[in-house]
């Protein structure tokens, strides 16, 4: 069975450019999270969606970033316009149930210029 | 005040070793509490998840928990290379978020 997969794995851009990141959870995992973890902080929650529909998007910073999930299917989350404090790695991790493990992807690192 | 706190390390350990890892929380409503272990470039994976107080033991691992101190532990017995990673300690609220520390890095020297 194939995990949670991210893409990209890395991405540079400059302060003021747009960046979208995916995330294909695992196949029958309705439950799909987005954490990041910026430089020499814990990983902190963004959101939780439940299959389509935003679930919990108290994590997000602030309304520079969307997220989306297309059919409640795969996920993107899209910065715009990127900050330097943006800049860190974004992990994906999806569930079966909110009660469930949550199973990470190998995340995306960003870094803003 | 952070609701998770973990030693960041780094931990340096021969190999064979006991290993202690340990993490502090805040809140007292907090009933599930997890470990997961990250390698380089890696996304973080489940290692243990005890509820509530007690012992929980798997192989060489064993997580404890004392909710009388908010405190939370994992044991790694005869440790190997392999198991340089980052650990990290984690929690989930009312809402099924994880709320982690920050991570211990561990290094265990042949």
């Amino acid at each position: 069975e194939a995990g949670v997969t991210q893409f990209p794995s890395h991405s540079v851009i400059e302060k003021g450019q747009t960046v979208t990141l995916r995330c294909d959870p695992i196949s029958g995992h309705d439950n799909l999270y987005w954490y990041r973890r910026v430089m020499g902080k814990e990983i902190k929650f963004l959101l939780h969606f439940v299959k389509e529909s935003k679930q919990d998007e108290s994590g997000m910073p602030n309304n520079r970033f969307l997220a989306e999930r297309t059919g409640g299917t795969y996920s993107t989350l899209k910065v715009q316009p990127a900050e330097l404090e943006d800049s860190g790695v974004y992990f994906c991790a999806s569930a079966t149930g909110a009660q469930e493990t949550q199973y990470f992807g190998p995340g995306t690192r960003l870094l803003v210029l | 005040q952070k609701e998770v706190e973990q030693d960041p390390g780094p931990l340096s350990v021969p190999e064979g070793a006991i290993v202690s890892l340990n993490c502090t929380y805040s809140n007292s409503a907090f009933q599930y509490f997890m470990w997961y272990r990250q390698y380089s470039r890696k996304g973080p994976e489940l290692l243990m998840y005890t509820y509530s107080s007690g012992n929980k033991e798997d192989g060489r691992f064993t997580a404890q928990v004392d909710k009388s101190s908010k405190y939370i532990s994992l044991f790694i017995r005869d440790s190997q290379p392999s198991d340089s990673a980052t650990y990290l300690c984690a929690t989930r609220d009312s809402s099924y978020k994880l709320i982690f520390g920050s991570g211990t890095r561990l290094l265990v020297r042949p």
